[in-house]
């Protein structure tokens, strides 16, 4: 089966500072992968997600993420972190036959200003 | 289009008691799960279901019970509450076989059980 690892629990940056978050996928094919944002008391909404082409893509509130095939990898990357950034971040992998997700333990972004 | 739709959002359970989470969608979507969220552990899948009247175990399934009789209603139901079922729910669904459609997830339940 399938999973992910998020080497970081908890991640401080300062306002308007770059971001880059980690995530490393087991899975014996190409994998479907994506980014959920978590904010306090809130459920998971998709940041971005990808299924094949090109390795990097882009989602929404300015976050992108590349693929990596020879690292396993699929890091979250934003140029300038906003206060309002600050949440719970969790990676997953789908299994491209069944779609079942496989999340990570997730990396909390605390925004200092 | 409310989506998925979860409830309650809290509650307050004792040792023993039953209780079931409500999940309900309208986006016509087939597949729908459940699953809790602990701290520092990410999410871990309860149950899902790919369709009306089929349901599967995930990774944790002891201690709780799903029906589908529907494609909207998807509720999980605790029979024996016990102290480590305190989590958030969290009920997602989405549309197509083969994960390129991502989930649409719930705003949860936050129960508690003392």
């Amino acid at each position: 089966a399938q999973s992910v690892t998020q080497p970081d629990i908890h991640i401080t940056v300062s306002e308007g500072a770059s971001l880059e978050l980690r995530c490393n996928y087991s899975y014996g094919a190409t994998p479907y992968l994506f980014w959920y944002v978590q904010s306090p008391g809130q459920g998971l909404q998709l940041l971005l997600k990808y299924f094949s082409g090109d390795t990097l893509v882009q989602g929404i509130k300015g976050f992108e993420a590349e693929f990596k095939r020879s690292q396993s990898s699929f890091n979250l990357r934003k140029p300038s972190v906003h206060w309002s950034d600050a949440a719970e971040y969790f990676c997953a992998v789908g299994a491209v036959r069944t779609g079942d997700m496989r999340f990570g333990a997730g990396t909390r972004l605390t925004v200092k200003p | 289009n409310a989506g998925v739709t979860q409830t309650p959002k809290f509650r307050i359970l004792k040792i023993g008691q039953s209780m079931t989470l409500q999940c309900t969608q309208d986006m016509n979507h087939n597949y729908m799960y459940w699953y809790r969220q602990d701290p520092g552990m990410g999410l871990k899948l309860i149950y899902y279901s790919v369709g009306a009247g089929i349901t599967d175990k995930g990774e944790v399934p002891n201690g709780y019970n799903v029906s589908r009789s529907t494609t909207e209603d998807f509720p999980l139901r605790l029979e024996l509450a016990a102290p480590s079922q305190t989590s958030v729910y969290f009920c997602a669904s989405r549309l197509q076989q083969g994960a390129s459609y991502g989930y649409t997830f719930g705003s949860g339940t936050r129960l508690t059980v003392v």
